[in-house]
């Protein structure tokens, strides 16, 4: 298995600017999640999806910040317009939906910094 | 409300020492309990997990965490650590009712030195 595979690995954008974050889950697996990284705040879940469908948003910070699951295998997370304080990692996980136990996988992760 | 506590933030240990994490959770509900490493510009992976039967769990990289029901911690432990050990490590918590969603604590960065 390829694992999931997220895009770009690091990205550098000036404040103001949209940013679109890319994450291809491992074939197979029906959840998937939208982490952030930060040293200040640790690792916060701002998403999930179950089968495509947004489960929980709650931990999205505000309204700049919205994700889409459009089919099993693409989910995009975007950041418009993108602020300072967005600079984080952004990891994508995914999981077994049904009997899922827990069992995580993590993407490398995007390194976001905004300028 | 639930929640998880790392309670120390660093953790620095001499190669071939023992090494202990501590990890404890707040729920009024059943839990699983998970271990996860994070090996620098790398994402997470499962060191172990917690979800039925013998309270104490073996897992990767000769790591084990035993499950303590009543003081409701779940700490980590080596007997003896290497330098590639090495990492953040994080513990979890996920709700039998929540769908899947994993809460993380703030994580215990682990140094070994030679």
């Amino acid at each position: 298995d390829a694992g999931v595979i997220q895009s770009p690995r690091h990205e550098v954008t000036e404040m103001g600017q949209e940013v679109t974050l890319r994450c291809k889950p491992i074939s197979g697996h029906n959840s998937l999640f939208w982490y952030r990284q930060t040293m200040m705040r640790g690792l916060e879940l701002l998403i999930y999806f179950n089968n495509n469908v947004p489960i929980d948003d709650s931990g999205m910070p505000e309204d700049r910040f919205s994700a889409k699951m459009p089919n099993a295998s693409f989910s995009t997370l975007k950041i418009q317009p993108s602020e300072p304080r967005d600079s984080a990692v952004y990891f994508c996980a995914s999981s077994l939906g049904k009997g899922n136990t827990g069992e995580l996988f993590f993407g490398e992760g995007s390194r976001l910094t905004v300028l | 409300a639930q929640s998880v506590t790392q309670l120390d933030s660093q953790v620095p240990v001499f190669e071939e020492a023992p090494v202990e994490l501590r990890c404890n959770y707040s729920s009024s509900v059943s839990v699983y309990l998970f271990w996860y490493v994070q090996y620098p510009n790398q994402g997470l992976q499962l060191l172990l997990k917690y979800l039925s039967g013998s309270t104490l769990v073996k897992g990767i990289n000769g790591f084990e965490a035993e499950f303590n029901k009543s003081q409701t911690s779940f700490h980590l432990r080596k007997p003896s650590v290497h330098i590639s050990d090495t990492a953040e490590y994080f513990c979890a918590v996920l709700l039998y009712n929540q769908g899947g969603k994993l809460i993380f604590g703030q994580g215990t960065e682990l140094s070994v030195k030679p």
